[in-house]
């Protein structure tokens, strides 16, 4: 198993871009979800999904679209860039609600 | 709102002695727990989990505390190594999908 796997490691965008971060894993879980980390605070939930074809908010939504086409797949789209979307980003997946969460190498994202 | 916290940002330890890291929370309806080591530059590790109908949990040199009465959640880490030098977050469910963390303690540890 690769577990959770994210494409690109680092990335340069220059404000008003778009791109799509890449999530994949291969542990058949139902339940993926994005954070962000920026320095001195803990991960906030972006968006997350339970299934395919199904997606939801979560904490800071804004900026952010996501899709659940296949269990295996969870992109994010920054449909248009800002500084403040600078940031390090994980994709995480999960069997279950109350079950051990498996996190992504992440994505390290510089906005200018 | 609900909020998970850790005491303190920091802590040094030195090489071979236990290494205790708090954390506090606010919602009471949390029922599940969780800590997370998180190494530079890579993604956050699960370390163990609890649920509030325990107290205590072991796992390999690592034991996590629940008091639910103050809410507080500990991390114990027994023996630490230059290898258990990390942020440490723990990070609270409440009956939702959603994971809160908090924000992080970096342990240091001394040679």
């Amino acid at each position: 198993n690769a577990g959770v796997t994210q494409t690109p490691k680092f990335q340069v965008l220059k404000t008003g871009q778009s791109m799509t971060l890449q999530c994949a894993q291969d542990m058949n879980h139902e339940y993926m979800s994005w954070y962000r980390q920026d320095p001195g605070m803990g991960l906030r939930l972006i968006h997350y999904s339970v299934g395919a074809g199904i997606t939801d908010q979560g904490e800071v939504p804004n900026g952010y679209n996501v899709s659940r086409s296949t269990t295996e797949d969870f992109p994010l789209r920054l449909l248009s860039a800002a500084p403040s979307q600078t940031s390090v980003y994980f994709c995480a997946s999960r069997t279950g609600v109350r079950e051990t969460q498996y996190f992504g190498p992440g994505t390290r994202l510089l906005v200018l | 709102g609900e909020s998970v916290g850790l005491h303190l940002p920091t802590l040094s330890v030195q090489e071979g002695d236990n290494s205790i890291i708090n954390c506090a929370y606010s919602n009471s309806a949390s029922d599940y727990f969780i800590w997370y080591k998180q190494e530079s530059g890579k993604g956050p590790q699960f370390i163990i989990d609890i649920r509030s109908n325990m107290d205590k949990r072991q796992g390999q040199r690592v034991t996590v505390l629940l008091n639910k009465t103050v809410k507080h959640l500990s991390l114990q880490i027994a023996a630490t190594q230059p290898g258990d030098s990390a942020v440490y977050f723990c990070a609270e469910n409440h009956n939702d999908y959603k994971l809160s963390f908090g924000a992080g303690t970096t342990v240091t540890v001394r040679a």
